[in-house]
């Protein structure tokens, strides 16, 4: 069983439209949770953190925490053709400082 | 966030030649340094992980004799690919941990090795 879950997608929304990625984690006791965005060729660029439950946002970006349910959510809000890339979703599980890392979710925002 | 640079950005070499990558914090020391590796439509797999002044930490099935890596100093990590084979053909990505800090992970722009 993955450790880190991720629809692999592609997602597809019109642009303007509210984009959300979902990932799933299978250790409870897992801490730190990250989105990375990254352009094809690129390497990883970071989004946002978040730390405990609930709703952290930045700019259009949202970033929602449910460790009783283990899932970690991102929502992009009026989403643009340049937030098209594959986004990785990383957690930081127990006392190992290492991220366990997502397979990605392919993002594509028509215009 | 933190600044990481890597060198060079692409390199092209023989099968059977050796193939060294820096990757450099520019704005901060950097007591760890994670060393990845992706192939085309695949996730991030990490190597290693590189501690200033001791020998890396390798994950399970990446060869540490194939793999070298040098973390002499807190801001330069080295990884040396020995002997490449085309299989090794890859993009190698540097992270860096601000030291005390959070778990985030800073990003090298990446080096794209293709062994012929």
């Amino acid at each position: 069983q993955k450790e880190v879950e991720q629809n692999s997608g592609p997602l597809s929304v019109p642009e303007g439209a509210i984009a959300s990625l979902n990932c799933t984690y299978s250790d409870r006791g897992s801490q730190s949770f990250f989105w990375y965005r990254q352009y094809s060729g690129k390497s990883p660029e970071l989004i946002m953190s978040i730390y405990s439950n609930g709703d952290k946002e930045d700019g259009r970006f949202t970033a929602q925490l449910n460790k009783a349910s283990q899932y970690v959510s991102l929502l992009i809000r009026d989403s643009q053709p340049s937030d098209s890339a594959t986004y990785l979703c990383a957690v930081r599980a127990g006392n190992n400082r290492k991220l366990i890392w997502g397979l990605g979710t392919s993002l594509a925002v028509n215009p | 966030g933190a600044v990481v640079s890597q060198h060079p950005s692409w390199v092209i070499c023989k099968s059977g030649t050796s193939v060294k990558i820096e990757c450099r914090s520019l704005d901060f020391q950097a007591t760890t340094m994670f060393w990845y590796r992706q192939f085309p439509k695949q996730s991030l797999m990490l190597m290693a992980t590189s501690n200033e002044g001791s020998k890396a930490t390798y994950e399970q099935g990446v060869e540490k004799d194939k793999f070298l890596i040098n973390h002499a100093s807190l801001t330069l990590s080295t990884l040396t690919v020995t002997s490449a084979h085309p299989e090794d053909s890859s993009f190698y990505i540097c992270s860096t941990r601000l030291a005390g800090g959070t778990d985030t992970q800073y990003f090298g722009p990446g080096t794209r090795l293709t062994v012929l």
